[in-house]
């Protein structure tokens, strides 16, 4: 199974901070890569997919990129509504498909 | 729009067995496969089965392999699991989320969820 380690786990932020995620692969996945965004209590909600591509009606300060082994999720400019944890996910192998652990963006 | 919507959740003996479905609407369901995900309470997201779009073909986490069984009626637009052999472990919340290619993906779209318990 590939594993995806995310780092850090819990973040401490400002509005508007620019916030990165670091999502790592334990092999090569090539782009498959997916960010999505989970609010308490709610889905999560698709945010970018191969690795860099803007989810519809998901707003640009949103950005991802990487390839291989290695990943970021940006946050540009922090909004109070993005306060939330956050998930990666690989979907280059068949099976399974695996998620990271999550990072909570918290209030600093 | 999409929407799905779980139900079918509740209380559970271990060893015992549930059956979830999930309504469908808003797209052309039998061209899409579709994927249950859990979270266990404050836990994060655990992929469980996907299920092609036409074919029916299926793949499981091998956490549930043997147990759990995931189908599909198109011509209802519905999507079923049916958990047997429960664990205190398969205590979680379960989504249904459509993915992008027909046999998997990432997951364009997420319903509400329902929650499934183990105990006794």
């Amino acid at each position: 199974d590939i594993q995806m380690t995310q780092s850090p786990s819990t973040l401490s932020a400002s509005v508007g901070d620019r916030v990165t995620i670091t999502c790592r692969a334990s092999q090569s996945i090539s782009r498959w890569l997916a960010w999505y965004q989970q609010k308490p209590g709610k889905a999560p909600k698709l945010l970018i997919y191969d690795a860099s591509s803007l989810e519809s009606g998901v707003p640009s300060r949103f950005s991802g990129s990487g390839s291989g082994t290695e990943f970021t999720l940006t946050i540009s400019s922090l909004h109070p509504e993005d306060f939330a944890s956050y998930y990666c996910q690989q979907y280059h192998s068949y099976s399974p498909w695996t998620f990271g652990q999550g990072t909570k963006v918290e209030i600093k | 729009e999409v929407q799905l919507l779980e139900s079918g959740g509740g209380l559970v003996q271990p060893g015992g067995s549930l059956r979830l479905s999930c309504a469908a609407s808003g797209f052309t369901f039998s061209s899409y496969g579709m994927s249950w995900v859990r979270q266990a309470p404050g836990k994060g997201l655990d992929w469980v089965s996907v299920i092609s779009g036409s074919s029916g073909s299926t793949y499981y986490a091998d956490s549930v392999k043997g147990r759990f069984i995931m189908s599909r009626d198109n011509s209802k637009k519905t999507l079923y699991l049916e958990m047997s052999g429960l664990r205190a472990e398969d205590t979680a919340i379960y989504y249904c989320a459509r993915t992008s290619g027909p046999n998997g993906g990432y997951f364009d779209s997420w319903g509400l969820g329902t929650l499934v318990s183990v105990s006794s």
